[in-house]
């Protein structure tokens, strides 16, 4: 069974702040994703990685930077938190196109945020 | 450009009654599309795939590329089908590498 794991489920900062948020995949997955879901929004696409040290711009980057050291780990990172960043981030990952991708992507439980 | 519409943000029906969950995509290439599922406090989960041609917990649905749709759809709808749906679209055949394009989501709620 797929597991997806983020490490926050809920995070209070500050304006200003620092954050970062941790996602973990144990399917030897290539490909890993961060979204974040707002009401009235959807899901939209924040950054993607293809393999380790690769990273790809999504949608909505501003304001974001993202890591990818090892291919188990997708970090988000929010180098100054602003108040509009407040939202749910969700991390996904999926094996490369071939065989073994169906297009399904598999998320975790989802990271709360509230910026302050 | 790439588009995944969903017309409608809340949709609610009475226990026993045919649900209908629009979706409308724009897409150049061939498309995949896809239906996901957050039931309250779960994760984001697949649902179903056109590719599949299957069904899920009662729900189908069809790709209809002249309508450029793909409508969710059960004939009797249960309660605990109350989530938010959302609709996604895999550019793949565009050179997408396995990303989606999310619509804006369906809020279902069946009443008792």
């Amino acid at each position: 069974d797929v597991k997806v794991t983020q490490s926050s489920r809920y995070l209070v900062k500050r304006t200003g702040e620092k954050v970062f948020l941790e996602c973990v995949q144990d399917m030897d997955h290539e490909n890993m994703f961060w979204y974040r879901q707002d009401p009235g929004l959807g899901l939209r696409l924040i950054y993607f990685s293809y393999d380790v040290k690769m990273k790809e711009k999504g949608d909505i980057p501003e304001g974001y930077s993202v890591s990818r050291e090892k291919k188990e780990r997708f970090s988000l990172i929010l180098e100054s938190a602003s108040t509009n960043q407040t939202s749910m981030y969700l991390c996904a990952s999926s094996p490369p196109p071939g065989q073994r991708n169906t297009g399904e992507l598999f998320f975790g439980e989802g990271s709360r945020l509230t910026v302050l | 450009a790439q588009r995944v519409t969903q017309p409608e943000k809340l949709l609610s029906v009475f226990k026993g009654a045919p649900v209908e969950l629009k979706c409308n995509y724009s897409y150049s290439g061939s498309p995949e599309l896809f239906w996901y599922v957050q039931y309250s406090r779960q994760r984001l989960q697949l649902l179903l795939r056109h590719i599949s041609r299957e069904s899920i917990k009662g729900f189908t649905a069809d790709l209809n590329k002249g309508e450029t749709s793909f409508h969710l759809k059960k004939p009797f709808a249960q309660e605990e089908d109350s989530a938010m749906y959302y609709c996604a679209l895999s550019g793949r055949g565009g050179g997408s590498q396995g990303n989606l394009i999310f619509g804006k989501g369906t809020k279902l709620s069946v009443k008792p």
